[in-house]
């Protein structure tokens, strides 16, 4: 697609629920990033992938997310047993090689969990 | 520990005038720096960048500025218009962005008419 896509854009959550996260990066995009920007701070990085590879997930807080990119394409941010502290904007980049060339974010989905 | 700071939360300024936004970081392994504009409800949008080894980079009314021996960077906007207003935030990278981007808290900028 031109863009970065991210769905769905918002989701509220009962604390304890699962919840899924999608990302479609821009097709052929080898790299993909995920974020997570709490209320009026700036986008942490979570983790990273180059095409299927899950190279770093170093900003991962807890056990309780998980993420996958399982063809190299589409990617899926998935928590677990959600708490209130999870309550954030979720944003999902793509670039073209394994820099910063062509690095694009998707407009994100805010998760609420009540 | 903030590695990339913003200690302006908000920026006034005149329809005009210049808007110098300013971004302090304390880990000498940045190589690569960028600033992006978000607006509401949107992702953030790339702006401008600069590498380590220069100390300017200019885009039509965009200047980035860097003085690595004080890990300081700031954004020139001039001259100033309501469309800028939104916050900016600044990012720096190492080796090549790979391990993704440290971002700043952010600075809102409002351009009043």
């Amino acid at each position: 697609g031109a863009g970065v896509s991210q769905s769905p854009r918002y989701k509220v959550a009962k604390r304890g629920q699962d919840v899924a996260l999608r990302c479609d990066p821009i097709s052929g995009h080898v790299s993909l990033f995920w974020y997570q920007q709490a209320l009026g701070q700036g986008p942490e990085f979570l983790t990273y992938f180059q095409n299927e590879a899950q190279l770093d997930k170093s900003g991962l807080p807890s056990d309780r997310f998980f993420a996958e990119r399982p063809e190299g394409s589409v990617s899926t941010l998935k928590i677990q047993r959600t708490q209130q502290e999870d309550s954030a904007v979720y944003l999902c980049a793509s670039s073209r090689g394994t820099g910063l060339f062509g690095y694009t974010f998707g407009s994100g989905t805010r998760l609420t969990v009540v | 520990d903030q590695q990339v700071k913003q200690n302006s939360p908000s920026l006034s300024v005149q329809e005009g005038r210049i808007s110098i936004l300013n971004c302090d970081y304390t880990n000498s392994m940045f190589d690569y720096f960028l600033w992006y504009k978000k607006y509401p409800a949107e992702g953030p949008t790339f702006l401008i960048s600069i590498s380590s080894i220069k100390d300017k980079n200019e885009d039509g009314r965009f200047t980035v500025f860097l003085n690595k021996s004080a890990k300081h960077l700031s954004l020139h906007i001039v001259p100033s218009q309501p469309g800028d207003s939104a916050v900016y935030f600044c990012a720096a990278s190492k080796r090549g962005g790979a391990d993704g981007l440290t971002f700043g808290k952010g600075t809102h900028l409002i351009i009043q008419p």
